[in-house]
């Protein structure tokens, strides 16, 4: 596609409750990362993806999350027995290749998605 | 481990003036690169401008440009002849660069500045 795509724009959940995110990377992007924004917050690192592994896991905040990506392409984000606190706004961002560092043009770089707004009730 | 700190969290500035966001940050690296990401209502991170460390020369887009001080470990943004559209959320942001073995290329950002443009 076009850019990256992230669905539900909006997911309400009930607390402890499963739930999975998804993003759609630009085509042809081999590396993925997620991040959280929580209210108020910047953005945190959660996960980087280059390919189908996972090389860097270091900001998954508990056991209760996990993430995958398969063909080197969709990767889904899982929270299990969500809390209240894991309620933010979940984004997704691509690149052309490990190394590439967000340059100005559409085609090139570090692309985010619009988010998922994660509410846990 | 490198933070970032945005010490405005809301500013505002009329239509057509020009107006500074702060950002500091602290890092032992020397090579490193450093951004300004725009999040408007939509919530999608859209890039602004980006400045490389090893560079001397302020990084300039149009309307948009940098005071990168690489002593004072500061890297502000000047917004010039401020637009209606120009309204959103602004993120200072830090990455390690490829020397550093970093691997992962991941972005430090700072909590933001919510930047309101007055008609």
């Amino acid at each position: 596609g076009a850019g990256v795509s992230q669905s539900p724009s909006n997911k309400v959940t009930e607390k402890g409750k499963d739930v999975e995110l998804r993003c759609d990377p630009i085509s042809g992007h081999t590396a993925l990362y997620w991040y959280r924004q929580s209210l108020g917050q910047g953005l945190e690192f959660l996960i980087y993806f280059q390919g189908n592994s996972a090389p860097d896991k270091s900001g998954l905040p508990s056991d209760r999350f996990s993430a995958e990506r398969t063909g080197g392409s969709v990767s889904t984000l899982t929270i299990q027995r969500t809390q209240q606190e894991d309620s933010a706004v979940y984004l997704c961002a691509s690149s052309p290749q490990q190394g590439s560092l967000g340059g100005l043009s559409s085609n090139y770089g570090y692309t985010f998605g619009s988010g998922t707004r994660l509410t846990v009730v | 481990a490198q933070t970032v700190t945005q010490s405005q969290p809301e500013m505002s500035v009329q239509e057509a003036e020009t107006v500074t966001l702060s950002c500091t940050y602290d890092t032992s690296e020397s090579n490193y690169y450093l951004f300004w990401y725009k999040q408007p209502p939509s919530r999608q991170m859209i890039l602004v401008i980006r400045q490389e460390a090893y560079k001397q020369q302020n990084a300039t887009e149009n309307r948009f440009s940098v005071n990168f001080q690489k002593a004072a470990k500061s890297f502000s943004l000047k917004i010039s002849d401020s637009q209606l559209g120009d309204t959103a959320m602004y993120f200072c942001a830090f990455m390690m660069g490829p020397s550093t073995g970093a691997g992962s290329y991941q972005l430090t950002f700072g909590k933001g500045t919510k930047l309101s443009v007055i008609p």
